[in-house]
């Protein structure tokens, strides 16, 4: 199985600051034959499901804002939220689809 | 609107069965891979389950072989999962998620989940 790692568990960052999550896989989850990483990014505030932000690494969502961003290829990946509003506080999760089974991150609860 | 409703979830001693369910709508059912994918309370996200737009193909992940079945009815626009020989640590929170992408060799990233339906193992 594909292990996903997320650093760091938690991180606070001020009104309008950055912050950057990173994520490391296992092994590569880069499909050679279409150049795709095979690796999704998910918000998830209490009490609520996962919401898919970002797709094939770096392709945002219909509907999250421009302040997400996905990048990274192979085994080392980074989630940035360029400038942190007051609603994303919040837990998020990479998962990699590259291999059954399917497997997450451990998550990273990011704070004001 | 796209929807998914999870249903079944309860109190089960351990050793015993559920059966959840999810409903959809607003969507060609029969298009997407399924999922279920569960949460521990105060736990990360942790896969179970995926099954092919047609049925004839599923995935498990190895904690639950032999306990769990995922099934679909594209008729009636369902998905469930059996759920046998339960254990304390199959307590979660069990969401229905809907593949990303249309018509995939495999399931992929997820792009709607329901709400989630709590499954509690305890004497």
């Amino acid at each position: 199985d594909i292990v996903m790692t997320q650093s760091p568990d938690s991180l606070a960052v001020s009104l309008g600051g950055r912050a950057i999550i990173n994520c490391k896989s296992s092994q590569s989850v880069l499909y050679k034959s279409n150049n795709k990483d095979y690796l999704a990014w998910y918000q998830q505030k209490p009490g609520q499901p996962p919401k898919l932000l970002i797709y094939w690494a770096s392709t945002r969502e219909s509907g999250v804002p421009d302040r997400f961003s996905g990048s990274g290829s192979g085994t080392d990946f980074t989630l940035t939220i360029s400038s942190l509003q007051a609603e994303d506080v919040a837990a998020y999760y990479c998962q990699q689809y590259f291999s059954v089974p399917t497997t997450f991150g451990q998550g990273t609860k990011v704070e004001i | 609107e796209v929807q998914l409703v999870e249903s079944g979830g309860g109190l089960v001693q351990p050793g015993g069965s559920l059966r959840l369910s999810c409903a959809a709508s607003g969507f060609r059912f029969s298009d997407y891979w399924m999922s279920w994918v569960r949460q521990a309370p105060g736990k990360g996200l942790e896969w179970v389950a995926s099954i092919k737009q047609d049925g004839y193909e599923n995935y498990h992940v190895d904690s639950v072989k032999g306990r769990f079945t995922i099934s679909r009815d594209n008729a009636k626009k369902s998905l469930s999962l059996q759920m046998g020989s339960l254990r304390a640590e199959d307590t979660a929170v069990y969401y229905c998620a809907r593949d990303n992408l249309q018509n995939q060799l495999a399931p992929s990233s997820f792009d709607i989940w329901g709400q989630g339906t709590m499954v509690a193992v305890s004497s």
